[in-house]
């Protein structure tokens, strides 16, 4: 069936470093969607990406979907302990309108 | 506006028993989802419905069922639960039925003791 794999599954920065989530599908995604969840907290959506190639930035995240529209990455720039959360990705199924999530990244921010 | 809401916020339970969970999407929006998030995990998908019918089912057993009703709120029904079936429930609105971004709401945790 199929799979939405993320790597890293942890990540500890320092405040101020970079940061940089993977996302991977088995199968060829018609759109991708990032999330974030704080700790304790429900999953906020980030962002939608639909086409190949894509590349979508807000302040110091960028979103970029792949070529193949079968992986995507999260690039954070200059972390801040505000980043803190796991990150996920979620794709739909081939039909109707399941989405599978990915294993997400658990990024923490040491000050 | 208010966001998603969720009731109950937590809920303790016993194998064998049943569970009805609920959610009311933020208002406009006709499209609710649940899934089902372990510990440690990300978000499962369960069921999505769309103008009260059902668009969608994950790979989950038939004791799980939901319903959605003309105000556009839903229900999650959960059967002979299991020890395995604590988790916390997430319901999703979205405005559409096609894939749209998703607003989530702050989920029932369920324990089965």
């Amino acid at each position: 069936g199929q799979q939405v794999m993320q790597i890293p599954q942890y990540q500890h920065v320092q405040e101020g470093e970079d940061f940089t989530t993977y996302c991977n599908s088995s199968t060829t995604l018609s759109n991708i969607q990032w999330y974030k969840q704080r700790p304790g907290g429900h999953p906020v959506f980030l962002i939608q990406l639909v086409k190949s190639g894509e590349v979508k930035k807000q302040k110091r995240l960028t979103f970029q979907f792949g070529e193949a529209k079968k992986n995507s990455s999260l690039h954070i720039t200059a972390t801040q302990t505000t980043d803190v959360g796991t990150y996920f990705c979620a794709g739909p199924k081939d039909t109707g309108n399941q989405f599978y999530f990915g294993t997400g990244t658990s990024l923490t921010v040491i000050p | 506006d208010a966001g998603v809401t969720q009731s109950p916020t937590h809920l303790i339970k016993t194998r064998g028993q049943h569970v009805t969970l609920r959610c009311s999407p933020i208002s406009g929006h006709k499209s609710v989802s649940w899934y089902q998030q372990v510990l440690g995990q990300g978000p499962q998908f369960i069921f999505q419905y769309y103008e009260k019918e059902e668009r969608g089912r994950g790979n989950f057993p038939d004791r799980f069922s939901a319903r959605q009703f003309p105000n556009y709120s839903s229900e999650l029904n959960v059967n002979a639960l299991l020890l395995g079936d604590s988790a916390l429930y997430l319901c999703a609105s979205s405005f559409t039925s096609d894939p749209y971004e998703q607003y989530f709401g702050p989920g029932t945790r369920l324990t089965v003791t």
